[in-house]
């Protein structure tokens, strides 16, 4: 079976400063994906960035980067310069070789003033 | 950048009865269509995958003659959820892929209630 586990289920941050959010996943297949996600409270899924399992290097995205350690099976999420807005839920999520995505269960991010 | 639309937003029904939702990529053809189902403060679970061209494939405990699912065209999905009954009430979310990109494109969600 496919795993992906966010061991964090709820972060706070001071506003400005950077987070990391963890991110391992299982799979034994040779070809992947990896994304985050972000939901705010109004339920909408917001895609953040992604990683393909044969990339050498790490994705960014503006204040988002992806720590991709392929050994260690390890996706972290890093956000930089956190603002308010960043406050919500981020899922970690896979897709495999036969095309299922998978998500994992999820961190609630506090961006306190 | 590619949208994906889902009605309705939310809908209440009566236990036993049937409810579709629908899933449309308005501006791209979704070779790939998924269907989630989420509920609060967890995780998207997933319920099925179809693909262009062929039946959906359904994860492990999901009862297909429950939520039948049709992707009817390379923009169109639905999910119906047939016989409702209370324990089915939940947040459904779809997402659609395009072929030759990566990421996913999510729907709105349906929020389920059932009386």
């Amino acid at each position: 079976a496919q795993k992906i586990t966010q061991t964090q289920p709820g972060m706070f941050v001071q506003e400005k400063e950077a987070v990391t959010l963890d991110c391992t996943y299982d799979t034994s297949d040779p070809s992947y994906g990896l994304f985050w996600y972000k939901q705010p409270s109004s339920g909408e899924m917001i895609f953040l960035i992604y990683q393909g399992s044969y990339d050498q290097q790490n994705a960014t995205e503006g204040r988002y980067s992806l720590n991709f350690q392929k050994a260690r099976k390890s996706a972290n999420l890093v956000i930089s310069a956190s603002q308010l807005g960043d406050s919500a839920m981020y899922f970690c999520a896979m897709r495999r070789a036969g095309n299922q995505f998978y998500f994992g269960t999820g961190t609630s991010l506090t961006v306190i003033p | 950048g590619a949208v994906v639309s889902q009605h309705p937003s939310w809908v209440i029904c009566k236990s036993g009865t049937s409810v579709k939702i629908e899933c449309r990529s308005l501006d791209f053809q979704a070779t790939t269509m998924f269907w989630y189902r989420q509920f609060p403060k967890q995780s998207l679970m997933l319920m099925a995958t179809s693909n262009e061209g062929s039946k959906a494939t359904y994860e492990q405990g999901v009862e297909k003659d429950k939520f039948l699912i049709n992707h009817a065209s390379l923009t169109l999905s639905t999910l119906t959820v047939t016989s409702a009954h209370p324990e089915d009430s939940s947040f459904y979310i779809c997402s659609a892929r395009e072929r030759g990109r990566e990421k996913l494109f999510f729907g709105s969600g349906t929020q389920l209630s059932v009386l």
